[in-house]
Protein backbone atom coordinates (compact mmCIF):
# COMPACT_ATOMS: atom_id res chain seq x y z
CA UNK A 1 0.00 0.00 0.00
CA UNK A 2 1.60 3.39 -0.80
CA UNK A 3 2.32 5.83 1.77
CA UNK A 4 2.76 8.84 -0.82
CA UNK A 5 -0.05 8.97 -4.01
CA UNK A 6 0.59 12.07 -6.39
CA UNK A 7 -1.75 13.21 -8.55
CA UNK A 8 -1.95 13.72 -11.88
CA UNK A 9 0.50 11.16 -13.19
CA UNK A 10 0.81 13.55 -15.79
CA UNK A 11 -0.15 16.72 -16.71
CA UNK A 12 0.21 19.07 -19.72
CA UNK A 13 -0.70 23.14 -19.54
CA UNK A 14 -0.48 26.09 -22.08
CA UNK A 15 1.68 28.59 -20.84
CA UNK A 16 0.31 31.26 -18.37
CA UNK A 17 -2.13 28.38 -17.59
CA UNK A 18 -2.25 27.94 -13.64
CA UNK A 19 -2.91 24.79 -11.78
CA UNK A 20 -1.67 22.26 -9.22
CA UNK A 21 -0.04 19.25 -8.04
CA UNK A 22 -1.27 16.87 -5.43
CA UNK A 23 0.62 14.75 -2.82
CA UNK A 24 -1.20 12.77 -0.40
CA UNK A 25 0.10 10.90 2.37
CA UNK A 26 -1.01 8.11 5.33
CA UNK A 27 2.22 8.18 7.09
CA UNK A 28 1.72 9.24 11.21
CA UNK A 29 4.38 11.35 12.69
CA UNK A 30 5.53 13.14 9.56
CA UNK A 31 8.78 14.90 9.90
CA UNK A 32 8.56 16.89 6.91
CA UNK A 33 7.76 16.68 3.29
CA UNK A 34 10.03 17.42 0.45
CA UNK A 35 9.11 18.59 -3.19
CA UNK A 36 11.71 17.93 -5.98
CA UNK A 37 11.74 18.65 -9.44
CA UNK A 38 13.45 16.19 -11.94
CA UNK A 39 14.63 17.00 -15.40
CA UNK A 40 15.40 14.37 -17.82
CA UNK A 41 18.50 12.29 -17.45
CA UNK A 42 19.16 14.02 -14.20
CA UNK A 43 19.02 13.92 -10.52
CA UNK A 44 16.34 15.44 -8.39
CA UNK A 45 16.73 18.59 -7.27
CA UNK A 46 15.51 20.20 -3.82
CA UNK A 47 12.58 22.83 -4.13
CA UNK A 48 10.89 22.99 -0.60
CA UNK A 49 10.65 21.73 2.80
CA UNK A 50 7.66 21.60 4.63
CA UNK A 51 7.03 20.40 8.99
CA UNK A 52 3.78 21.34 9.99
CA UNK A 53 -0.06 21.45 9.00
CA UNK A 54 -0.88 25.10 7.55
CA UNK A 55 3.04 25.90 6.49
CA UNK A 56 3.16 27.26 2.95
CA UNK A 57 6.91 27.88 1.01
CA UNK A 58 7.26 29.87 -2.10
CA UNK A 59 9.92 30.19 -4.96
CA UNK A 60 9.09 32.18 -8.02
CA UNK A 61 6.20 30.47 -9.76
CA UNK A 62 5.95 27.44 -7.33
CA UNK A 63 3.88 27.57 -3.95
CA UNK A 64 3.99 24.72 -1.65
CA UNK A 65 1.30 23.66 1.17
CA UNK A 66 1.04 21.28 3.60
CA UNK A 67 -2.22 20.13 5.16
CA UNK A 68 -2.53 16.87 7.64
CA UNK A 69 -3.22 14.15 4.73
CA UNK A 70 -1.94 16.09 1.69
CA UNK A 71 0.62 18.87 -0.19
CA UNK A 72 -0.21 20.69 -3.10
CA UNK A 73 2.48 22.20 -5.50
CA UNK A 74 0.97 24.86 -7.19
CA UNK A 75 2.24 26.75 -10.44
CA UNK A 76 1.33 29.94 -11.16
CA UNK A 77 1.65 31.03 -14.88
CA UNK A 78 4.04 28.23 -15.89
CA UNK A 79 6.42 28.56 -18.27
CA UNK A 80 7.80 25.86 -20.74
CA UNK A 81 10.97 25.66 -18.59
CA UNK A 82 8.61 24.34 -15.75
CA UNK A 83 8.63 21.12 -17.43
CA UNK A 84 9.82 18.53 -15.55
CA UNK A 85 8.69 15.63 -13.39
CA UNK A 86 7.87 16.45 -9.65
CA UNK A 87 8.30 14.44 -7.27
CA UNK A 88 6.93 14.28 -3.25
CA UNK A 89 8.48 12.62 -0.41
CA UNK A 90 7.46 11.93 2.93
CA UNK A 91 10.31 11.58 6.47
CA UNK A 92 8.48 9.82 8.99
CA UNK A 93 9.49 7.92 11.73
CA UNK A 94 9.89 4.02 11.13
CA UNK A 95 11.18 2.21 14.02
CA UNK A 96 14.03 4.87 14.68
CA UNK A 97 14.92 4.00 10.90
CA UNK A 98 15.58 7.33 8.17
CA UNK A 99 13.81 5.62 5.31
CA UNK A 100 11.83 8.26 3.33
CA UNK A 101 9.02 7.36 1.20
CA UNK A 102 8.96 9.02 -2.36
CA UNK A 103 5.46 9.23 -4.58
CA UNK A 104 5.77 7.98 -8.01
CA UNK A 105 6.00 11.99 -9.65
CA UNK A 106 4.06 13.97 -11.93
CA UNK A 107 5.31 14.83 -15.10
CA UNK A 108 4.51 18.43 -16.02
CA UNK A 109 4.48 19.68 -19.74
CA UNK A 110 4.62 23.21 -20.42
CA UNK A 111 3.68 24.35 -23.89
CA UNK A 112 4.58 27.65 -25.07
CA UNK B 1 31.64 22.53 -4.21
CA UNK B 2 31.46 20.10 -6.72
CA UNK B 3 28.26 19.00 -4.65
CA UNK B 4 27.29 15.06 -5.15
CA UNK B 5 29.39 13.70 -7.99
CA UNK B 6 28.78 9.84 -9.55
CA UNK B 7 30.50 7.69 -11.68
CA UNK B 8 30.48 6.06 -14.10
CA UNK B 9 27.49 7.87 -15.64
CA UNK B 10 26.88 4.70 -18.03
CA UNK B 11 27.79 0.98 -17.29
CA UNK B 12 26.83 -2.16 -19.13
CA UNK B 13 27.01 -5.26 -17.27
CA UNK B 14 26.91 -8.76 -18.34
CA UNK B 15 24.77 -11.38 -16.39
CA UNK B 16 26.66 -12.39 -13.08
CA UNK B 17 29.39 -9.68 -13.43
CA UNK B 18 30.35 -7.24 -10.35
CA UNK B 19 30.77 -3.86 -9.78
CA UNK B 20 30.93 -0.78 -8.05
CA UNK B 21 29.58 2.20 -8.19
CA UNK B 22 31.08 5.34 -6.78
CA UNK B 23 29.99 8.16 -5.01
CA UNK B 24 31.65 10.81 -3.47
CA UNK B 25 30.15 14.84 -1.48
CA UNK B 26 32.03 17.82 -0.46
CA UNK B 27 29.68 18.80 1.57
CA UNK B 28 30.90 17.18 5.05
CA UNK B 29 27.08 15.39 5.21
CA UNK B 30 26.68 12.96 7.48
CA UNK B 31 23.78 11.13 5.84
CA UNK B 32 24.31 9.65 2.50
CA UNK B 33 22.27 6.99 0.30
CA UNK B 34 21.36 4.98 -2.71
CA UNK B 35 18.41 4.98 -4.78
CA UNK B 36 17.04 3.19 -7.88
CA UNK B 37 14.63 4.36 -9.74
CA UNK B 38 12.89 2.54 -11.97
CA UNK B 39 9.77 3.46 -14.41
CA UNK B 40 6.85 3.76 -12.89
CA UNK B 41 7.87 2.86 -9.02
CA UNK B 42 9.39 5.89 -8.09
CA UNK B 43 12.77 6.21 -6.45
CA UNK B 44 13.16 3.11 -3.86
CA UNK B 45 16.02 3.32 -1.15
CA UNK B 46 18.63 0.51 -1.49
CA UNK B 47 21.42 1.40 1.48
CA UNK B 48 21.70 4.43 3.71
CA UNK B 49 24.74 5.60 6.00
CA UNK B 50 24.26 8.14 8.63
CA UNK B 51 27.63 8.49 9.39
CA UNK B 52 31.10 6.90 8.66
CA UNK B 53 31.63 3.53 9.59
CA UNK B 54 27.40 3.36 10.17
CA UNK B 55 25.10 1.90 7.29
CA UNK B 56 21.86 0.51 7.02
CA UNK B 57 19.35 -1.38 4.48
CA UNK B 58 16.59 0.39 2.56
CA UNK B 59 13.35 -1.29 1.12
CA UNK B 60 15.60 -3.00 -1.55
CA UNK B 61 19.18 -4.09 0.00
CA UNK B 62 19.13 -7.64 -2.05
CA UNK B 63 22.03 -7.95 -4.45
CA UNK B 64 23.68 -4.60 -3.06
CA UNK B 65 26.69 -4.26 -0.55
CA UNK B 66 27.89 -0.54 0.53
CA UNK B 67 30.61 0.43 3.24
CA UNK B 68 31.17 4.20 4.57
CA UNK B 69 35.10 4.56 5.52
CA UNK B 70 34.82 8.06 5.35
CA UNK B 71 32.81 10.81 5.42
CA UNK B 72 33.18 11.70 2.04
CA UNK B 73 32.52 8.61 0.31
CA UNK B 74 29.76 5.25 -0.12
CA UNK B 75 30.12 3.09 -2.95
CA UNK B 76 27.55 0.69 -3.28
CA UNK B 77 28.60 -2.56 -5.01
CA UNK B 78 26.56 -5.21 -7.15
CA UNK B 79 27.75 -8.68 -5.90
CA UNK B 80 26.53 -10.61 -9.50
CA UNK B 81 24.49 -8.86 -11.16
CA UNK B 82 21.39 -9.49 -13.13
CA UNK B 83 18.66 -8.05 -15.37
CA UNK B 84 16.67 -7.46 -12.34
CA UNK B 85 18.79 -4.55 -11.42
CA UNK B 86 18.99 -2.77 -14.64
CA UNK B 87 17.50 0.49 -13.26
CA UNK B 88 19.07 4.49 -12.82
CA UNK B 89 21.11 4.92 -9.21
CA UNK B 90 21.43 7.64 -7.65
CA UNK B 91 23.40 8.76 -4.38
CA UNK B 92 22.21 11.42 -2.05
CA UNK B 93 23.51 12.93 0.66
CA UNK B 94 21.90 15.43 3.71
CA UNK B 95 23.44 17.17 6.45
CA UNK B 96 21.96 14.61 9.11
CA UNK B 97 19.22 12.22 8.86
CA UNK B 98 15.47 12.24 8.56
CA UNK B 99 14.76 16.11 8.96
CA UNK B 100 16.63 17.55 5.86
CA UNK B 101 16.27 17.78 1.84
CA UNK B 102 19.23 15.64 0.08
CA UNK B 103 21.36 16.70 -2.86
CA UNK B 104 20.77 14.17 -5.50
CA UNK B 105 24.03 13.31 -7.74
CA UNK B 106 23.26 13.12 -11.59
CA UNK B 107 23.07 9.11 -11.75
CA UNK B 108 24.22 5.98 -13.33
CA UNK B 109 22.10 4.39 -15.95
CA UNK B 110 23.09 0.91 -15.57
CA UNK B 111 21.92 -2.33 -18.18
CA UNK B 112 22.71 -5.64 -17.43
CA UNK B 113 22.41 -7.98 -19.77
Amino acid sequence: EDQVTQSPEALRLQEGESSSLNCSYTVSGLRGLFWYRQDPGKGPEFLFTLYSAGEEKEKERLKATLTKKESFLHITAPKPEDSATYLCAVQAPAGGSYIPTFGRGTSLIVHP
Amino acid sequence: NAGVTQTPKFQVLKTGQSMTLQCAQDMNHEYMSWYRQDPGMGLRLIHYSVGAGITDQGEVPNGYNVSRSTTEDFPLRLLSAAPSQTSVYFCASSYVAGYNEQFFGPGTRLTVL
